[in-house]
């Protein structure tokens, strides 16, 4: 059982370049939800969506974009990046919305230039 | 807006020694809590939750932590700290309906041999 999966691990950008940090799980949970995390500020949510087709956002959406299309999947969209967005992008899943007991994916590490 | 504060950013302590790590929301409403634990180069997992019944609750690996409703406070404790405790501590606090899960800053814990 993979749990949730992303991809890439690792990742440098130049600034202004775009790129999609992949999310899968395969736990059939409804809830989905993006984190960054900043030494000193904790995770804060940038995007999360309650189903298939339904997205919302978080404390941080800026500069961020998602969609769901199936329950699987959750891939988060940085349209032109910013030095501000070099941080660890963490995707979790959890059954609902009020379970509260997220898994998380290993993480990703982006730089941006 | 709803926050979640950990008192200690950097906590280092020596084997056996005894550990409590201070977490304050604000929010009067119900509130189901957690803590989160990560370890160095892994991702997020549960330590423990409180969604209501006993204020005191258990988790794994001999962690604790006691639900104060009236002074907004969910600490961890435990008892005797191993080395293999050293990782990151996150406290977070899921409000009823809210959809969403609000995470304290973190509190990095270095145990010395």
């Amino acid at each position: 059982n993979a749990g949730v999966t992303q991809t890439p691990k690792f990742q440098v950008l130049k600034t202004g370049q775009s790129m999609t940090l992949q999310c899968a799980q395969d736990m059939n949970h409804e809830y989905m939800s993006w984190y960054r995390q900043d030494p000193g500020m904790g995770l804060r949510l940038i995007h999360y969506s309650v189903g298939a087709g339904i997205t919302d956002q978080g404390e941080v959406p800026n500069g961020y974009n998602v969609s769901r299309s199936t329950t699987e999947d959750f891939p988060l969209r940085l349209l032109s990046a910013a030095p501000s967005q070099t941080s660890v992008y963490f995707c979790a899943s959890n059954v609902g919305p009020n379970t509260g007991e997220l898994f998380f994916g290993e993480g990703s590490r982006l730089t941006v230039l | 807006a709803q926050s979640v504060s950990q008192h200690n950013h950097h906590v280092i302590l020596s084997e056996a020694a005894s550990l409590e790590l201070g977490c304050n929301y604000s929010y009067g409403g119900t509130v189901n809590l957690f803590w989160y634990v990560q370890y160095p180069g892994q991702h997020l997992q549960l330590l423990l939750k409180y969604f209501s019944g006993d204020p005191l609750v258990k988790g794994i690996k001999g962690f604790e932590a006691e639900f104060i409703k009236s002074k907004f406070s969910f600490n961890l404790r435990k008892p005797s700290v191993q080395w293999s405790d050293t990782a990151e501590y996150f406290c977070a606090v899921l409000i009823q309906g809210a959809q969403k899960l609000v995470f304290g800053q973190g509190t990095r814990l270095t145990i010395n041999p």
